[in-house]
């Protein structure tokens, strides 16, 4: 069956580090992945789309990768703040299309340390 | 635009009662989906809809129904609430073409079955 790990439950890193979430799937092949951001008590909310064709994506100090070969995409935060703290969360995508179910992985707590 | 709504924000409900979770969104997106999140799950799709008329079930969707009469609303349906059924849930919708799927979250409901 269809397997996404977010390897590490809770990171801490210091204030202007950059900080490296891992996404790793299995038994599937998804044409596009991706990436939320979660504060406490709130929904999610979509940070970025990286499709299977494209290497790497970025928007201000966030950047992921997608590697179909090794089946995983790493997200990048650059120069973190305080208010980067939050629940990250990926979703590879079942199919191509917007009719796709979107299945998520239990996610990452980033916590930035001033 | 309010984009997703849900009502009620929390909700106490005793085992065997019934109760309807709603969910509206005004961006006429074709794809309407419901997730429940419980502390180390992550988020779990119960049931999604990929228009008017058309609904599917997810990876944990007994003891949950739902419809979808209009483009608009996508109601959650508790048939006999379950203490199991304790959990935040999390309506979306998204559109269905263009080149981003990005998903909406509504900003949850919080249902405690005692």
């Amino acid at each position: 069956s269809q397997k996404i790990e977010q390897n590490s439950e809770a990171l801490n890193i210091q204030e202007g580090k950059t900080a490296t979430l891992t996404c790793n799937y299995t038994n599937y092949s998804p044409a596009y992945l991706q990436w939320y951001r979660q504060d406490p008590g709130r929904g999610p909310v979509f940070l970025l789309l990286i499709r299977e064709n494209e290497k790497e994506k970025r928007k201000e100090r966030l950047k992921v990768t997608f590697d179909t070969t090794l089946k995983q995409s790493l997200f990048h935060i650059t120069a973190s703040q305080p208010a980067d703290s939050a629940t990250y969360l990926c979703a590879p995508s079942g199919g191509n299309s917007g009719n796709t179910p979107l299945v998520f992985g239990k996610g990452t707590r980033l916590s930035v340390i001033a | 635009n309010a984009g997703v709504t849900q009502t009620p924000k929390f909700q106490v409900l005793k085992t065997g009662q019934s109760m309807t979770l709603q969910c509206a969104q005004d961006m006429n997106h074709e794809y309407m989906s419901w997730y429940r999140q419980d502390p180390g799950m992550g988020l779990r799709l119960i049931h999604y809809s990929v228009g008017a008329g058309i609904t599917d079930q997810g990876e944990v969707p007994n003891g949950y129904n739902v419809s979808r009469s209009t483009t608009e609303d996508f109601p959650l349906r508790l048939l006999s609430a379950a203490p199991s059924q304790t959990s935040v849930y999390f309506c979306a919708s998204r559109g269905t073409s263009g080149a981003i799927y990005e998903q909406y979250f509504g900003p949850g409901t919080r249902l405690t079955v005692t």
